[in-house]
């Protein structure tokens, strides 16, 4: 089955440790999205590709990071994390903007826990 | 500056009775609205969505429903079930990304 895949599940870090989440599809969708979503909080969006095209939100901190070397994979770069960053990270796609009417497809997430 | 608001974390219903969820939001410009329902474990998965330009779109035992006077979104289960029983997000569609509530935690008893 065409999926989002995110590696790994769990992850647990340093304080100050760089860490790299990944995240692979097999949807060919040509936008992928980071989310980080704390403890009864809403997901919030952190950077978007659309193709190549990086896109930063304006509130997302410098410590986070982002690649995506090719169609299929995207990357999570923090550089140095902190006990606020602890959080489940989410993965997610989609066709050009048709995602909006159909839908993001998301993978299962990767939660971090910072010590 | 909260866009989109779930003010319910969590309601309880009663196998085979409707379930109720909703959403305020504040930005008139979202063009689309959204539900996601998650399981433990597992990311968000698309369930039904809504265009800014319709007030009611139904799909099997969901429907969900817009006022865009009030800026409220709502989604209607019936008849609830067992599988029901996850965390569920409105989303909002703006600026081409979509912006999430708190999600509602339902548990459907049998």
């Amino acid at each position: 089955d065409a999926m989002v895949i995110q590696n790994p599940r769990y992850q647990v870090t340093q304080f100050g440790k760089p860490v790299t989440l990944s995240c692979s599809q097999t949807l060919n969708h040509n936008v992928m999205y980071w989310y980080q979503q704390k403890s009864s909080q809403a997901p919030k969006l952190l950077f978007h590709y659309y193709d190549k095209d990086f896109n930063n939100e304006a509130d997302t901190p410098d410590n986070f990071q982002s690649r995506r070397p090719n169609t299929s994979f995207c990357f999570l770069d923090i550089r140095s994390p902190g006990l606020g960053d602890a959080a489940m990270y989410l993965c997610a796609t989609s066709r050009e903007w048709q995602g909006v009417v159909n839908g993001y497809t998301f993978g299962s997430g990767t939660r971090l826990t910072v010590v | 500056d909260q866009q989109v608001k779930q003010n319910s974390p969590s309601l309880s219903v009663q196998e085979g009775r409707i379930s109720i969820l909703n959403c305020d939001y504040t930005n008139s410009m979202f063009d689309y609205f959204l539900w996601y329902k998650k399981y433990p474990a597992e990311g968000p998965t698309f369930l039904i969505s809504i265009s800014s330009i319709k007030d009611k779109n139904e799909d099997g035992r969901f429907t969900v429903f817009l006022n865009k006077s009030a800026k409220h979104l709502s989604l209607h289960i019936v008849p609830s079930q067992p599988g029901d029983s996850a965390v569920y997000f409105c989303a909002f569609q703006g600026a081409q990304k979509l912006v999430f509530g708190q999600g509602t935690r339902l548990t459907i008893n049998p």
